[in-house]
């Protein structure tokens, strides 16, 4: 099955920083790659997400860049701000035509998580 | 809140017992998911189910099990044979299938802490 190996797991930065988290993953059938935020005692919540159809996609101060060859993504956040710290989980999925049966439909692997700080 | 909710939000248990979580959704998702997650693990998929009266096992569904006899609810039981259930358990869903596009946004209940005494 799908395997995602997430780097680093931890990240310390200075506000108005960069911070970049990279994943890999394992099974060249996937396709979508979705961002997860999850702040101290919360739910996970999507923040950005991609699809193997495109390399890059920005929203704001957040940009996620998909290299298929290479089977990695990354998260970059620019101009951190203290309440940008959180942990952040990277997902992939395969689309249900590729999966076992069919029954992988949504089935999402996340990686271990990183917890970033931004120091004020 | 996104309209997933779970219960209860503290949940402490005896070895050798089984416990049940809630896991409601007003959203009309087919799909629901269980996670288990540990400190510096992630998210392990514990079971999903795409549609009523169907369910698959995920990556660690040893000791768990789980029914989906209503739409709207996805409960999980922690079993007796879980050696090791203290973990911060999540409930997702999403519009499944029927949702139209391929891949789309899991929604995440609060969670629940279960700690075994």
């Amino acid at each position: 099955g799908e395997n995602v190996e997430q780097h680093p797991s931890t990240l310390s930065v200075q506000e108005g920083d960069s911070a970049v988290i990279k994943c890999t993953y394992s099974d060249s059938a996937s396709n979508y790659f979705p961002w997860y935020k999850q702040e101290l005692g919360k739910r996970p919540q999507l923040i950005i997400d991609i699809r193997s159809n495109v390399g890059e996609k920005k929203d704001q101060r957040i940009a996620v860049t998909l290299n298929k060859t290479a089977k990695h993504f990354s998260l970059h956040i620019t101009e951190t701000q203290p309440e940008d710290s959180a942990v952040y989980f990277c997902a992939a999925s395969i689309p249900p035509a590729l999966g076992a049966g069919g029954t992988s439909y949504g089935k999402l692997t996340f990686g271990q998580g990183t917890i970033l700080t931004v120091h004020p | 809140d996104g309209g997933i909710t779970q219960s209860p939000k503290y949940l402490f248990r005896k070895e050798g017992q089984n416990v049940t979580l809630s896991c409601e959704q007003n959203l009309n998702h087919d799909a629901m998911y269980w996670y288990r997650q540990d400190p510096g693990q992630g998210l392990r998929l514990i079971y999903y189910s795409q549609i009523v009266n169907d369910f698959q096992k995920g990556d660690i569904a040893e000791g768990y099990s789980v029914s989906r006899e209503k739409k709207e609810s996805f409960p999980l039981t922690v079993t007796s044979a879980q050696k090791n259930p203290t973990a911060f358990y999540l409930c997702a869903s999403n519009p499944g299938l029927a949702g139209g596009p391929l891949h789309s946004e899991q929604f995440f209940g609060p969670g629940t802490r279960l700690t075994v005494l």
